[in-house]
């Protein structure tokens, strides 16, 4: 299958500092990118949808602002969490979709940990 | 939206074939049905997805009921690798993937 990388793999930050998380697909133009969060012992939970060159839609109760999204290029998405708090800490999730609608690739996961 | 329902958890004997079930009573036409699991602290996997037709590659099969309303995973050969939650999805008509709580699969040797 297509493959999906996520940098870092782990980030450690105080609380009230900004993280940028990389997803990249390695093999294939992704023109729509997913970022999930899931808590420990819970199932994924859909943050945002974006598409290469667009505005990110966002799911209900997912701050915006706090949660910026970038999809510039169709192998590269960036997820910052700004001003990152102690319950922001968990692990991230980027997934990738490609011109076949029919699946979609997810990256490793990015462990955050907000002291 | 569309929903899955799954046990909690099952066991597996290493080895021997697993069935892993699903319903999804409100499915729609256009829903294709994907299978994922995920290993601790990893992302998801793609095991197999299917719309109306039993699907077989590799990994696994998928067999899908007639009237589309439940389907079932089927590991040939459990292995202590496969120990993972498996997710089932339906892949709603925007494209948009929401998992569920899945099933623990737990393989004993």
């Amino acid at each position: 299958g297509a493959v999906v990388s996520q940098h870092p793999s782990r980030v450690i930050c105080k609380s009230g500092t900004s993280v940028k998380i990389e997803c990249r697909s390695l093999d294939f133009q992704a023109t729509t990118m997913f970022w999930y969060r899931q808590f420990p012992k819970q199932s994924l939970m859909l943050m945002a949808t974006s598409n290469e060159g667009s505005k990110a839609t966002y799911e209900q109760g997912v701050e915006k602002d706090k949660f910026l999204i970038n999809h510039a290029s169709l192998t590269l998405s960036t997820l910052t969490v700004t001003s990152a708090h102690p319950e922001d800490s968990s692990f991230y999730i980027c997934s990738g979709r490609g011109w076949r609608p029919d699946t979609q690739y997810f990256g490793p996961g990015t462990r955050l940990t907000v002291l | 939206d569309a929903k899955t329902t799954q046990p909690n958890s099952m066991e597996s004997n290493e080895e021997e074939p697993v069935h892993l079930p699903c319903n999804h009573s409100t499915i729609s036409g256009t829903d294709y049905i994907h299978w994922y699991r995920q290993l601790p602290s990893q992302g998801p996997e793609y095991v197999i997805h299917g719309l109306t037709s039993n699907v077989n590659n590799r990994m696994a099969s998928l067999a899908i009921a007639e009237d589309r309303k439940s389907s079932t995973l089927i590991l040939h050969r459990a292995t202590l690798r496969d120990a993972a939650v498996y997710y089932c999805i339906l892949r709603l008509t925007n494209n948009d993937m929401r998992f569920g709580a899945g099933t623990r699969l737990t393989v004993k040797p």
